[in-house]
């Protein structure tokens, strides 16, 4: 069964940094893309950034380009999102999640880890 | 960017009835569109992939169709663990969007 475990989340100030990690069981690690969404309190889902299966394809939403950067460590099964130049509009609950086969859908996802962003 | 519309936002209903919620593409698509149920303080969960194919363990209740720019969610006999938000999301192109969600809730 697929887990994914995020972790990271803290109360920062505007304009700091942070690294969220994102731990992953379950199936074969490398073999699949995966990416970040969040939701921001209230608000709807939000796609953040994906990662290929060796890394060497990064996509970001337009909101984070230049401020956000995912990668992965396939001997540890994991996957990061290092945060730079936090706004309180990236206050919310950030999910790790899998990409399945079919239609680029997300179909593991882990119960998130809350980055509140504020002085 | 792609910009997904749902319709509608919140949607009212009782336990055995049959609801549809569309998602409107603001670009050609193709089939590159899942449908997720979300609860709060849970996972979102994928119900429909691919517009069409239902993702396995999910109820036969759930069915979703379209192509290119429009497509539909139908729930058939609502149960009450239906009653939750709903998302459309594109994967066809970068940056993947999703729409602004549908509330489903128990009239």
């Amino acid at each position: 069964e697929v887990e994914l475990v995020e972790s990271g989340g803290v109360v920062v100030q505007p304009g700091g940094s942070l690294r969220l990690s994102c731990a992953a069981s379950g199936f074969k690690f490398d073999d699949y893309m995966m990416h970040w969404v969040r939701q921001v309190p209230g608000k709807g889902l939000e796609w953040v950034s994906l990662v290929s299966w060796d890394g060497g394809r990064t996509e970001y939403a337009d909101s984070v380009e230049g401020r956000f950067t995912i990668s992965r460590d396939n001997s540890k099964n994991s996957v990061f999102l290092e945060m730079h130049g936090l706004t309180t509009e990236d206050t919310a609950l950030y999910y790790c999640a899998k990409e399945g086969s079919g239609g680029s859908c997300l179909d593991g996802w882990g119960k998130g880890t809350p980055v509140t962003v504020s002085s | 960017d792609i910009q997904m519309t749902q319709s509608p936002t919140s949607l009212s209903a009782s336990v055995g009835d049959r609801v549809t919620i569309t998602c409107r593409a603001s670009q050609f698509i193709s089939t590159y569109l899942n449908w997720y149920q979300h609860k709060p303080g849970k996972a979102p969960k994928v119900l429909i992939y691919a517009s069409s194919t239902l993702q396995s363990g999910i109820s036969s209740r759930f069915s979703g169709s379209g192509s290119g720019t429009e497509f539909t969610l139908t729930i058939n006999s609502l149960q009450s663990e239906d009653f939750a938000t709903y998302y459309c999301h594109q994967g066809y192109r970068t940056p993947y969007t999703f729409g602004q969600g549908t509330k489903l809730e128990i009239k």
